[in-house]
């Protein structure tokens, strides 16, 4: 069975550009959430979708925004990059929306480097 | 807010010795809690989990007891190999209903022949 899913890989951008990463949770999986982490550090929750409804949000600024589609897929959006914003992003998903003890799968992630 | 302190690395140990890394929380209420495993440009792996008090989590000779009286998930392996070597990251939930997991800064351990 397909794992969770994410493209691009790699990306590269420069500031003030804008960037949409993409999300495929595991299948029958109908939460899906991001997750940055930046190099040398823990992932930190940017958001979370499930059944097609915002969930929850993470201190990130209005500049991050997501959505889920109606085959459970994400997308993730960050406008007016800045070099802070070069990190991992992970997605993952989970059968409910609850973290406690609904184990989330996580993907490979998408690097995204920020000149 | 909920929180998640691990001991800084990196940790480099000859195999066979025994591993410990450990892991202390803040957090309201009954969190779950959580060992998650990056290998070298990879995602984050589940290793075990506990969802409450006393629950010992245990996967690939690794093991961790919930301990509430000290807040503590300590990481623990008796003999460790090569292939261990990877990102450790400690990590809780809170309480039912919390949709987001909280996460340490991760502890790389280098494991040498």
């Amino acid at each position: 069975d397909a794992g969770v899913t994410q493209s691009p890989t790699h990306l590269i951008k420069t500031r003030g550009q804008q960037v949409t990463l993409r999300c495929s949770p595991i299948s029958g999986h109908k939460s899906v959430s991001w997750y940055q982490q930046v190099l040398g550090q823990g992932p930190q929750f940017i958001f979370q979708y499930y059944e097609k409804e915002e969930r929850g949000r993470g201190n990130f600024p209005d500049r991050f925004s997501a959505r889920q589609f109606p085959n459970y897929s994400s997308e993730l959006n960050v406008n007016a990059l800045l070099l802070g914003d070069s990190a991992l992003y992970l997605c993952a998903s989970s059968l409910r929306g609850e973290a406690g003890a609904n184990v989330l799968t996580f993907g490979a992630g998408s690097r995204l480097t920020v000149l | 807010g909920d929180s998640v302190t691990q001991m800084e690395g990196p940790v480099t140990l000859s195999e066979e010795a025994f591993l410990t890394i450990n892991c202390t929380y803040t957090a309201t209420g009954y969190p779950s809690l959580f060992w998650y495993v990056q290998y070298p440009g990879e995602g984050l792996q589940l290793l075990l989990k506990a969802t409450k008090a006393d629950d010992k989590g245990s996967n690939k000779g690794f093991e961790a007891t919930y301990r509430k009286e000290t807040t503590s998930f300590h990481l623990e392996k008796g003999s460790v190999q090569v292939s261990d070597s990877a990102v450790y990251f400690c990590a809780l939930s809170g309480a039912a209903g919390s949709y987001q997991l909280t996460f340490g800064k991760g502890t790389k351990l280098s494991v040498i022949p």
